[in-house]
């Protein structure tokens, strides 16, 4: 079993729609977390990052993360097609290994 | 400013041929890493890199070979190429290692796609 999980998707949601993307993990000694936008054969990208448990908000886009349920969302409002993309999370227990999630392709159609 | 740099980004291996894949930052970034990524397998790290002349083994290190003599560069070397290690190849640096206090931002290559027939 890998130690972050991911539906793998495909997710595919409306223009304007609110999308959902949440990864679970076994390793409580993860305290850094990550969401990294990767757009078809491009390397993935930063989109969020987050210390340790709550919530963070950029523009459209709010990662929480709930420690005590190993348990990590990002929300993504009014959706548009250029988000349409494959969305990895990301964690780190602060060492020099940051482990990714298998990533959820979200497809975002006019 | 080029970022970080990966070649070649198509390549067709025997099985049993070596070869190396090259990568070069030139955000004079301390941490460099590499990692491979499969079809429902997401990104799995190979070996990654805190600074010149030190490297260390990731999830998969097996069947790869790694050095850093230089800060820019980061090349991993395939020895005995097998079908298994069919796979896109993403390079990835970073100011500093993702270790306590630092966000952790990588910033990855376009990939090498590696064929092993």
């Amino acid at each position: 079993q890998k130690e972050v999980e991911q539906d793998p998707g495909p997710l595919s949601v409306p223009e304007g729609a609110i999308v959902s993307l949440n990864c679970t993990y076994s390793n409580s000694a993860f305290q850094y977390f990550m969401w990294y936008r990767q757009y078809s054969r491009k390397g993935p990208e930063l989109l969020m990052y987050t210390y340790s448990s709550g919530n963070k908000e950029d523009g459209r886009f709010t990662a929480q993360v709930d420690k005590s349920s190993k348990y990590i969302s990002l929300f993504i409002r009014d959706s548009q097609p250029s988000d349409s993309a494959t969305y990895l999370c990301a964690m780190s227990a602060g060492t020099d290994k940051l482990i990714f999630g298998t990533g959820t392709r979200l497809q975002v159609f006019p | 400013n080029a970022g970080v740099t990966q070649t070649p980004k198509f390549q067709v291996l025997k099985t049993g041929q070596s070869m190396t894949l090259q990568c070069a930052q030139d955000m004079n970034h301390e941490y460099m890493s590499w990692y491979r990524q499969d079809p429902g397998m997401g990104l799995r790290l190979i070996h990654y890199s805190v600074g010149a002349g030190i490297t260390d083994q990731g999830e998969v290190p097996n069947g790869y070979n790694v050095s850093r003599s230089t800060t820019e560069d980061f090349p991993l070397r395939l020895l005995s190429a097998a079908p298994s290690q069919t796979s896109v190849y993403f390079c990835a640096s970073s100011l500093n290692p993702p270790r306590h206090g630092n966000t952790g931002e990588l910033f990855f290559g376009e990939g090498s796609r590696l064929t092993v027939l």
